[in-house]
C-alpha cells in the first residue's frame, strides 16, 4: 500500500521568511501532485512533478521531486499571508490512477 | 460550466436513509474520481471511472456504497442505509487521464449523518 508522509503538519511562518515542507512516499510512483485548500474549499492544482529531478516554480511557490529518494519539497519564498492553506502531495502508484494523499502540511503566516 | 459541479453541497439525513450524490465533471475529461475527506480518516480514494467503467472500484469502503457513470459525463455515488461513519465531504475530481495532467476537484458535498 502506497504511503505519504508530510511534515511537518502543522507551520506558523513569519512574513518574510524562507521555508520548506517536505513529502516522503513509500513505494515507487512515476507522479506526484501538490495542491492547496483553502479552509472550506476545495483542492487547487498547484504543481505535477513527474520524473526524478523535476522543478516546478510558481510565484513564491517551488516544488521539486527526488524519486531515488521518494522525496518531494515545497519551497515557500518570502512568506505572505495569502499563502495560509493547507498544502497536500499526493502520488500515484505504477500502473494505478488513484491519488494516495498525505495528511497535509497546514500553514499559517503570521504577518 | 468551467469546473467540476457537484450537487448537493450540503446534505443532512438520518442515519439508515439512502443518499445520492451527483457530480458533473469538466466537459470531455474521460476519467472521474471520488475521494471523501474526514477529520479522522484524511483524503480517501473510492472509484475510479474510465469513460462509463469503472476499472478501480477498491476504495469503496462496504457494499452499501455504489457509483455509477452514465454517457462518460455524470456520475453518482449512492450510499445506502447511511451510518454515522459516512459523515464526510465527498469530492469529485475529473482529468483527461493523461499522466501529465493533473485531477481536477470539484467543491464537494457535505454529508452529516444524524
Amino acid at each position: 500500500e502506497l504511503k505519504v508522509e508530510q511534515n511537518p503538519l502543522f507551520l506558523s511562518m513569519q512574513e518574510g521568511k524562507n521555508y520548506t515542507i517536505y513529502c516522503n512516499y513509500s513505494t515507487t510512483s512515476d507522479r506526484l501532485y501538490w495542491y492547496r485548500q483553502d479552509p472550506g474549499k476545495s483542492l487547487e492544482s498547484l504543481f505535477v512533478l513527474l520524473s526524478n529531478g523535476a522543478v516546478k516554480q510558481e510565484g513564491r511557490l517551488m516544488a521539486s521531486l527526488d524519486t531515488k529518494a521518494r522525496l518531494s519539497t515545497l519551497h515557500i519564498t518570502a512568506a505572505v499571508h495569502d499563502l495560509s492553506a493547507t498544502y497536500f502531495c499526493a502520488v500515484v502508484g505504477i500502473g494505478n490512477n488513484r491519488l494516495a494523499f498525505g495528511k497535509g502540511n497546514q500553514v499559517v503566516v503570521i504577518p | 460550466g468551467a469546473g467540476v459541479s457537484q450537487s448537493p453541497s450540503n446534505k443532512v439525513t438520518e442515519k439508515g436513509k439512502d443518499v445520492e450524490l451527483r457530480c458533473d465533471p469538466i466537459s470531455g475529461h474521460t476519467a472521474l474520481y471520488w475521494y471523501r475527506q474526514s477529520l479522522g480518516q484524511g483524503l480517501e480514494f473510492l472509484i475510479y471511472f474510465q469513460g462509463n467503467s469503472a476499472p478501480d472500484k477498491s476504495g469503496l469502503p462496504s457494499d452499501r456504497f455504489s457509483a455509477e457513470r452514465t454517457g462518460g459525463s455524470v456520475s453518482t455515488l449512492t450510499i445506502q442505509r447511511t451510518q454515522q461513519e459516512d459523515s464526510a465531504v465527498y469530492l469529485c475530481a475529473s482529468s483527461w487521464g493523461q499522466l501529465d495532467q493533473p485531477q481536477h476537484f470539484g467543491d464537494g458535498t457535505r454529508l452529516s449523518i444524524l
